[in-house]
């Protein structure tokens, strides 16, 4: 049973660039959340997509954009892409609240 | 504002003894508390969960302590062995839709 998949596992973006990461959740998982964890800081909430709606959101600026497709996978958009963006983003799957977090994507924005 | 603390230096232990890692909150009333271990450049993984209502949780090696007067969870690693090295990070949840807030992790290291 495959766990939460992410795509690409690294990526290089200038600034003001745009950029689109991909999620693959659990089998059996609805709920997708994602997470921004920059070096030695622990991760933040950036939203959470159930049922192909964005159900909540942390304090992250509209630059920050989501999807959430009928088969659960879900994508995260960023605009304009800042050097503050540089990080890991975390994808995590749930079903009534356990979760299971994917490897990340390296986002390095030079 | 709400704020989770964890443990900001390495714990340095000797391989064998009981590792106590430390998760201390403010501003906050969590309805449940995670555990989760993370090696570099990887996602975290589950641990423990203990709910508002539990004093305390085991599996395994692992114990975990939840002190909601303190504002303190405890996370104990007996019998600790260099392959425990990580950074653990504390996660609070409240009912509801079940986000997560993370406290930024303590590393801890075990040498043989």
């Amino acid at each position: 049973d495959a766990g939460v998949t992410q795509s690409p596992t690294h990526l290089i973006k200038t600034r003001g660039q745009q950029v689109t990461l991909r999620c693959s959740p659990k089998s059996g998982h609805d709920t997708v959340s994602w997470y921004q964890q920059a070096l030695g800081q622990g991760p933040q909430f950036i939203f959470q997509y159930y049922e192909e709606e964005e159900r909540q959101r942390g304090n992250f600026p509209d630059r920050f954009s989501g999807h959430q497709f009928p088969n659960y996978s879900s994508e995260l958009n960023v605009n304009a892409l800042l050097l503050g963006d540089s990080a890991l983003y975390l994808c995590a799957s749930s079903r009534d609240g356990g979760y299971t977090f994917g490897s990340g994507t390296r986002l390095t924005v030079v | 504002s709400q704020k989770i603390e964890q443990n900001s230096e390495a714990l340095n232990i000797q391989e064998g003894k009981t590792a106590t890692l430390t998760c201390n909150y403010t501003n906050y009333s969590p309805a449940y508390l995670q555990w989760y271990r993370q090696d570099p450049g990887r996602g975290p993984v589950f641990l423990l969960l203990i709910r508002e209502n539990e004093k305390e949780k085991r599996k395994e090696r692992l114990k975990v302590t939840f002190d909601t007067t303190l504002k303190q969870s405890l996370f104990h690693i007996t019998a600790s062995q260099p392959a425990d090295s990580a950074t653990y990070l504390c996660a609070l949840g409240t009912t509801g839709y079940s986000t997560l807030t993370f406290g930024k992790g303590t590393m801890l290291l075990v040498s043989p």
